[in-house]
């Protein structure tokens, strides 16, 4: 079974230009989450999604940001008009709703972002 | 507000044990748990444990629970090189529904 993938790995742009992520969730998971972790800080929840509706926004930084999940499948994280500070790793997690377990979130490995 | 607090950096012989530890605020805390990433790699759960237990072990991996002092710790047994990685200690509610707060991971050296 595929995990969860992201894209691009690498993300190189200037100040002001706009960037979009996409993240591709384990199949039939309907949990969906965007992380970020700026450069020697801690990884930093940014919003949830529950199928297509944003369960939580609330760790978005401001309306640059713009998630969405349209299907409730896959998803995007589009900045613009990026800034400096918008550096990172930006990670996608998905998880699947009603387990028994731990819910565990799994995670992509990352989309680096660079804004020069 | 929650914040998950953890030292930077471990560095330990192979074959040794290695001991990291984690302080967290939230008393809410439902889930804690250990995220292993690796040079290159996303996150990988490594171990979790309920707030109503104090210890759990699995294989090499002990992990401890002060929730008095809302202290954690992960004990990896007979450390190999292949542990080298970052360890995020991280607290959770609700099993995994809502978000996840991490703390800034403490690299782990293995010295062969």
């Amino acid at each position: 079974e595929a995990g969860v993938t992201q894209f691009p790995s690498h993300s190189v742009i200037e100040k002001g230009q706009t960037v979009t992520l996409r993240c591709d969730p384990i199949s039939g998971h309907d949990n969906l989450y965007w992380y970020r972790r700026v450069m020697g800080k801690e990884i930093k929840f940014l919003l949830h999604f529950v199928k297509e509706s944003k369960q939580d926004e609330s760790g978005m930084p401001n309306n640059r940001f713009l998630a969405e999940r349209t299907g409730g499948t896959y998803s995007t994280l589009k900045v613009q008009p990026a800034e400096l500070e918008d550096s990172g790793v930006y990670f996608c997690a998905s998880s699947q709703e009603g387990l028994a377990s731990s819910n565990e979130q799994f995670f992509g490995p990352g989309t680096r972002l660079t804004v020069l | 507000g929650e914040d998950v607090e953890q030292s930077l950096f471990l560095s330990v012989r192979e074959g040794d044990s290695s001991v990291i530890n984690c302080t967290y605020t939230d008393s809410s805390s439902t889930y804690l748990y250990w995220y292993k990433q690796e040079p290159g790699a996303g996150l990988q759960l490594l171990t979790y444990i309920f707030s109503n237990m104090d210890m759990k072990q699995d294989q090499r991996l002990t992990v401890l629970l002060n929730k008095k002092d809302k202290h954690l710790s992960l004990r990896i047994a007979d450390t190999q090189t292949g542990d080298s990685a970052i360890y995020f200690c991280a607290e959770g509610e609700s099993g995994g529904y809502q978000k996840v707060t991490f703390g800034i991971g403490t690299k782990l050296q293995v010295i062969p």
